[in-house]
């Protein structure tokens, strides 16, 4: 069974919307730790944001937040304001405590920011 | 401060050729990871290292695949006898183990390999 589900295969907007990127995940452990991951155009993923699973906090980050809901196993990312820089495949991924290191991603939506 | 780097960044090999992937993490981190990324999928985990031991290997995809971090820095992964199903990229990831937590992984650039 799939532990992360991003159901957005592709998503578009135009410049200066908002844009919520889903991620829904699956586990039994009550410690994991939430990520999402950037992978533009060049390939290499860059580090967005952690979470574990005790912080339900809300987070903001300039325009990107984040909203952790562990009644619906959702992680969810919106992006405000979004901007042609913005297109890229976003990954969700979860880690288990029981498991330690290993990261299980989504498939990834991919967002493409129109002009 | 350098990221993880990868060598090569690209690969075309024949099928039934062997092939080594280099990865160089962040000069401080003590692990090291390997992924395997196919086209419109996100990462697999494939194994991981803490120093020069090698902590977790099961999900290697089959015995064609090694690796290994001799001294605990650079690690090395390995495909013999290549098949046409092993065309992804390979994605090196490294990290500084916290006590008690699951570690950020900071990615590399990745190896494209095709196999023709």
């Amino acid at each position: 069974a799939q532990k992360v589900t991003q159901a957005q295969t592709e998503i578009s907007v135009v410049e200066k919307e908002d844009v919520t990127l889903d991620c829904v995940y699956e586990t039994r452990d009550t410690t994991y730790y939430l990520f999402w991951y950037k992978q533009p155009p060049s390939g290499e993923l860059v580090f967005l944001i952690r979470r574990n699973s005790f912080d339900e906090q809300n987070e903001i980050s300039g325009r990107y937040s984040w909203n952790f809901q562990k009644s619906t196993s959702s992680f969810n990312f919106t992006i405000t304001a979004s901007q042609v820089v913005d297109s890229a495949v976003y990954f969700c991924a979860l880690s288990e405590a029981h498991t330690g290191n290993q990261f299980y991603f989504g498939t990834g939506t991919s967002l493409t920011v129109i002009p | 401060d350098t990221g993880v780097s990868q060598d090569p960044r690209h690969k075309i090999t024949k099928r039934g050729q062997n092939v080594t992937f280099r990865c160089d993490p962040i000069s401080e981190h003590n692990r090291l990871y390997w992924y395997r990324q196919t086209l419109g999928q996100g990462p697999e985990f494939l194994t991981y290292f803490q120093n020069e031991a090698q902590l977790e290997k099961s999900r290697l995809l089959s015995d064609r695949f090694s690796a290994e971090r001799p001294k605990g820095s650079f690690s090395t992964l390995e495909i013999q006898r290549t098949e046409q199903g092993d065309s992804a990229m390979y994605l090196c990831a490294s990290s500084l183990s916290s006590s008690g937590a699951t570690d950020t992984q900071y990615f590399g650039p990745g190896t494209r390999l095709t196999v023709l």
